[in-house]
């Protein structure tokens, strides 16, 4: 079981509202990912960090934002909800290496009314 | 274009049943491919990596191949049982940056 954590794990939100998506993990990790995923569909990368003070927007372009300020934190913020982003939102940390593992967190289903 | 692509979209098997699913891409540079375990409501759990050098790899009753020459994949799983139910996902990784290219996964049901 990975140590890596996400709250909530349930949101429902109106359209417009600021909401931060929290992830945690406890493994030292120095990279960690967001992931977006609709049901029966690929995850797609939103954002991605190689450790503190390093960000990187990934494949789906997305009206959010991450900040890593600390190694084992890793927050997603959308500065306003839409409709279009209800979804699960999955959280990953690894460490780097031709094998790298990711380790999921448990995700956070997001609806936006 | 990176992409994986997954046969079946969905499967129903009888517990007990052994059952293959299939992963195509056409990732380049290959660097590696891994299969994962995704149970409904959770995050994905790896089950098996394979390099361009390995054909096959288990872990318990799941057994991957892999043919890099054709660019395939398939997970093998033996004598099924009801905690089988789950999403099971392809994953490329390409030789360079950050690029893990997920398939869209076999979504399989065990029935007693």
């Amino acid at each position: 079981e990975a140590d890596i954590y996400q709250t909530p794990r349930y949101l429902v939100i109106g359209t417009g509202k600021k909401i931060t998506l929290e992830c945690s993990q406890t493994m030292g990790h120095d990279k960690m990912y967001w992931y977006q995923q609709d049901p029966g569909m690929e995850l797609h990368l939103i954002h991605y960090s190689y450790g503190v003070n390093s960000t990187e927007k990934g494949d789906l372009s997305s009206e959010s934002t991450v900040s890593r300020i600390r190694t084992e934190h890793f927050p997603l913020t959308l500065e306003s909800a839409r409709p279009s982003h209800t979804s699960q939102y999955l959280c990953a940390s690894s460490v780097a290496g031709d094998r790298e593992t990711q380790y999921f967190g448990p995700g956070t289903r997001l609806l936006v009314l | 274009k990176n992409q994986v692509e997954q046969s079946p979209q969905s499967l129903i098997i009888l517990e007990g049943k052994n059952c293959t699913l299939q992963c195509n891409y056409t990732v380049s540079p290959f660097s590696n491919l891994r299969w994962y375990k995704q149970d409904t409501g959770r995050g994905p759990v790896s089950l098996t990596i394979m390099t361009f050098s390995e054909n096959t790899k288990s872990n318990g009753r799941y057994t991957a191949t892999l043919d890099a020459d054709t660019k395939q994949s398939s997970l093998h799983i033996t004598a099924s049982q009801l905690s089988d139910s789950a999403s099971y996902i392809c994953v490329v990784r390409a030789n360079y940056g950050q690029n893990f290219v997920f398939g869209p996964g076999t979504r399989l049901s065990v029935l007693p």
